[in-house]
């Protein structure tokens, strides 16, 4: 356990749908982020939040759309979503800046159909 | 931009004895923060080793070390007295100094088996 955590772990869902993934920390950290790790690709940053301020958006399709409403959370919220989306979503945080370790949930298996 | 490179997709090692994992990196910065993080089969990704681009020595954290060429934008991570619990996807990472935003910039991974 890293102290970070996520919901769901696992989500099947259709196109249409609309759904929301959730990651909390209990680090005290105030930094928090999201990544998207399909096979065989490196992993890709999505959204950076610092005091629950989003300070990095990188070319992110709109069908995501992230929340922080405190330091402590984060959400995602997913809408018309493609079938390439599928893929684990990870979530992680870290204290400061300056090359501060990050510390990373257990991920949500996302499947869309 | 930064990019990562690991070019050996899987790697198998027995038990107790040495591995070295590869990674090249290309970047401008003369500044930097490079990782290895360690992804066990569905468990959570937690760092392995970290080293500050400016410190000349290798960074080492009881069994694992790395060996940080600077000049050839080199780092390799070194297991030694492999054990069957590192048996795990191993990933090296770049983040720039400075700025607002820790971004990691991850490269492709290394699957490593450690046979018993």
């Amino acid at each position: 356990e890293t102290g970070v955590t996520q919901t769901p772990r696992h989500l099947v869902m259709g196109m249409t749908n609309k759904k929301s993934l959730k990651c909390e920390q209990h680090l005290g950290h105030n930094a928090m982020y999201w990544y998207k790790q399909s096979a065989k690709k490196p992993l890709e940053l999505m959204f950076v939040y610092n005091f629950k301020e989003q300070t990095e958006n990188n070319s992110v399709p709109s069908r995501f759309s992230p929340e922080c409403p405190n330091s402590s959370h984060l959400f995602l919220h997913l809408h018309t979503l493609q079938p390439e989306d599928s893929a684990l979503y990870l979530c992680a945080s870290s204290l400061g800046a300056g090359g501060a370790e990050q510390y990373f949930g257990p991920g949500t298996r996302l499947t869309v159909t | 931009a930064q990019t990562v490179t690991q070019s050996q997709p899987e790697m198998s090692v027995q038990e107790a004895e040495t591995v070295t994992l590869s990674c090249t990196y290309d970047t401008s910065e003369s500044n930097y923060y490079l990782f290895w993080y360690k992804q066990p089969p569905s468990r959570q990704m937690i760092l392995v080793i970290r080293q500050e681009a400016y410190k000349q020595q290798n960074a080492t954290e009881n069994r694992f070390s790395v060996n940080f060429q600077k000049a050839a934008k080199s780092f390799s991570l070194k297991i030694s007295d492999s054990q069957l619990g590192d048996t795990a996807m191993y990933f090296c990472a770049f983040m720039g100094y400075g700025g607002a935003t820790n971004k990691l910039i991850f490269g492709t991974g290394t699957l490593l088996a450690v046979q018993p």
